[in-house]
């Protein structure tokens, strides 16, 4: 079975520009979840869709960042301003139920300049 | 107090002993953990899930949970190089839907 796809791999940035990072997972996995690891912790939850709806965006910076799951296949997560702190990767990662772990993409690392 | 919580390490063994990770976590309801395997530069892959108390063995991996400790542990029998990563303990909370927090992970080194 094809893995979750992530693009771009790499992105960098001037601070207050915008960036979007795009994620297809794996056919037939109702929920999707990005997470951001910053270099040197551990993965920490944006958001959670299940199908097209959002489960939990209780950590996103509403402010700042945006995701969408249309049709409640692909997602994208959007950073509009981004700031120096939000240099990390994102993970995009996607399950059947959850209840057996859930699989990452390979990331887009960020740098915020 | 963090709600999962790992020593950052590194932890170094010698190829061929056994490696230790040990993992903590706050929220006592906590039904599902799992641990992760992270090499540098790449994303997380799942190594073990364990839901009951007692042990979980796959190969050279071991999987303890004690509840009542609220610890979860990993053994890894036989250590080798390509061992040598970042190992993630992941929580799934008792409330809310399939999400997991994770901890900060624990940096393997196993020396030749």
């Amino acid at each position: 079975e094809a893995g979750v796809a992530q693009s771009p791999r790499y992105k960098i940035i001037e601070k207050r520009q915008s960036v979007a990072f795009w994620c297809n997972p794996i056919s037939g996995h109702a929920t999707l979840y990005w997470y951001q690891q910053i270099l040197g912790q551990g993965p920490k939850l944006l958001i959670q869709f299940q199908n097209n709806g959002v489960v939990d965006d209780s950590q996103l910076p509403k402010d700042r960042f945006s995701a969408e799951r249309l049709k409640g296949v692909d997602s994208t997560l959007k950073i509009q301003p981004a700031k120096l702190e939000d240099s990390a990767v994102y993970l995009c990662a996607s399950s059947d139920q959850g209840a057996s772990g859930y699989t990452f993409g390979s990331g887009t690392r960020l740098t915020v300049v | 107090q963090k709600e999962v919580e790992q020593n950052s390490g590194p932890l170094s063994v010698p190829e061929g002993a056994i490696a230790s990770l040990n993992c903590t976590y706050s929220d006592r309801g906590s039904q599902s953990f799992f641990w992760y395997r992270q090499y540098s530069g790449k994303s997380p892959e799942l190594i073990m899930f364990i839901y009951s108390n007692g042990d979980k063995e796959d190969g050279r991996f071991t999987a303890q949970l004690n509840k009542a400790s609220q610890y979860v542990s990993l053994l890894i029998r036989d250590s080798q190089p390509s061992d040598s990563a970042t190992y993630l303990c992941a929580v799934k909370p008792s409330s809310g839907t399939y999400k997991y927090i994770f901890g900060t992970g624990t940096r393997l080194k196993v020396l030749a």
